[in-house]
């Protein structure tokens, strides 16, 4: 058991490019998350997946982002045409449905847009 | 409206003083409650956890959390804090009843500690 894992853990970027961000679960964990975190502020909730289907996308979740997780095991975030609020840390997690509730994150992925 | 609220924001203790973070939840069932510590450019690690029985509650690193149903509230407590404790903490609620697997998380407390 090798943890979440997250690539890049940096990003730069000019506002108006495209980024894409990659999460390896937990081998096991059907569950997949993605939450995002800016400065002073707790994770906020974007999107959900069990195996490959997206099952929840929150509101924050604008058409410039998409995420997918093709063969139920990484997933890709891609952020279209970068905005300077969209600066942030993004978090990766996983979960079985054994240990359902309990989530384990990833080391995450800073990106700044200048 | 749902929501997690940890009223403090920064807190500094010397090492060896007690501590206590508070965490205050509003749902309209019992959610599954959750204490995450973060250090600077790092992910979440889970300290402690509570679902169900016994509402003390204990963690790693020496941490312990008391649920209190009447208070809505899960406090994470540790009684003599070392330098290594300083971070940031965040509580986190899963509320099952609502049928979706994702957490809601407070706004985070920082933790200096003082030498």
């Amino acid at each position: 058991d090798t943890g979440v894992s997250q690539d890049p853990r940096h990003k730069i970027t000019k506002r108006g490019q495209n980024v894409t961000f990659r999460c390896d679960p937990i081998s096991e964990h059907n569950r997949l998350y993605w939450y995002r975190q800016t400065l002073g502020q707790g994770p906020e909730f974007l999107t959900y997946f069990q195996n490959e289907a997206q099952l929840e996308k929150s509101r924050l979740l604008s058409d410039r982002f998409s995420a997918e997780r093709p063969k139920g095991s990484f997933s890709t975030l891609e952020i279209q045409r970068t905005e300077q609020g969209d600066s942030a840390m993004y978090l990766c997690a996983s979960s079985n449905e054994q240990e359902t509730y309990e989530q384990y994150f990833g080391p995450g992925t800073r990106l700044t847009v200048t | 409206a749902q929501s997690v609220t940890q009223p403090d924001i920064h807190i500094t203790v010397s090492e060896g003083a007690s501590l206590e973070l508070r965490c205050n939840y509003s749902y309209g069932a019992t959610p599954y409650l959750f204490w995450y510590v973060q250090s600077p450019g790092q992910g979440l690690q889970l300290l402690l956890k509570y679902f169900s029985g016994d509402t003390l509650v204990q963690g790693i690193k020496g941490f312990e959390a008391e649920f209190k149903r009447s208070q809505s509230s899960f406090n994470l407590r540790k009684p003599s804090v070392h330098w290594s404790d300083a971070a940031e903490y965040f509580c986190a609620v899963e509320p099952w009843a609502s049928g979706t697997y994702k957490y809601i998380f407070g706004t985070g407390t920082r933790l200096k500690v003082l030498a």
